[in-house]
């Protein structure tokens, strides 16, 4: 069975303070690894998708790169407005594929 | 604003009964899917149509089904709810159907049964 683990549940940075969460995975065949922003009580928002080992990719203060055990959103002097819960998703499986979240991780940035 | 519609965007009903959730995608995307948010259990994918069929199942109960309309608007039917159904329910919205392409969330409904 397909499991994602993201660590730590809940990390508290201050601002300017970078750091990394982490994306565990366990999966059968994996097509894809998607990173989203999930600001209380709205819907994901796409940020990366992953699709092989060493690949990264950049949006302002954030990178996600991947490796075939897991993947890294780092945060560069993160900002209040980075506060967030960041959510990660891998894609595996053929026709009938499989889409399994984390339960994702709690940023909190304090100015 | 990620051009995906949700409607209502709460809902309070009591158990045993059935209610319809309802998507707009954005336009251009031909893909819908549904997903349910609880606290305990996360964000877990239900189900996925493209240009009206469905494309992959996740874990979505017998008691619960969907449907594109030729429009590609979607609804979810909930039925037979129970206590436990209790959740947000979000659609999300992509171009493409081959897979679990990077989608567009809208704001999702607030489910209560009580």
């Amino acid at each position: 069975e397909d499991q994602v683990t993201q660590s730590p549940e809940a990390l508290r940075l201050q601002e300017g303070e970078s750091s990394s969460l982490n994306c565990s995975y366990t999966v059968s065949g994996l097509r894809g690894l998607f990173w989203y922003r999930q600001d209380p009580g709205k819907g994901p928002e796409f940020l990366f998708t992953l699709y092989s080992a060493g690949e990264e990719k950049e949006k302002e203060r954030l990178k996600a790169t991947l490796t075939k055990k897991e993947s890294f959103l780092h945060i560069t002097a993160p900002k209040p407005e980075d506060s967030a819960t960041y959510l990660c998703a891998v894609w595996s499986g053929g026709s009938n594929y499989k889409l399994t979240f984390g339960k994702g991780t709690l940023l909190t940035v304090n100015p | 604003d990620s051009g995906v519609t949700q409607t209502p965007k709460h809902l309070i009903t009591a158990t045993g009964q059935r209610v319809t959730l309802r998507c707009s995608p954005r336009s251009g995307d031909l893909s819908v899917y549904w997903y349910q948010q609880s606290l305990d259990q996360g964000l877990q994918f239900l189900i996925q149509y493209y240009n009206g069929e469905e494309r992959a199942k996740g874990n979505i109960l017998e008691r619960f089904s969907a449907q594109q309309f030729p429009d590609l608007h979607s609804e979810l039917n909930l039925s037979s709810l129970e206590l436990g159904d209790s959740a947000l329910y979000f659609c999300a919205s992509s171009v493409g159907g081959q897979g679990a392409r990077e989608q567009y969330f809208g704001p999702g409904t607030r489910l209560t049964v009580t």
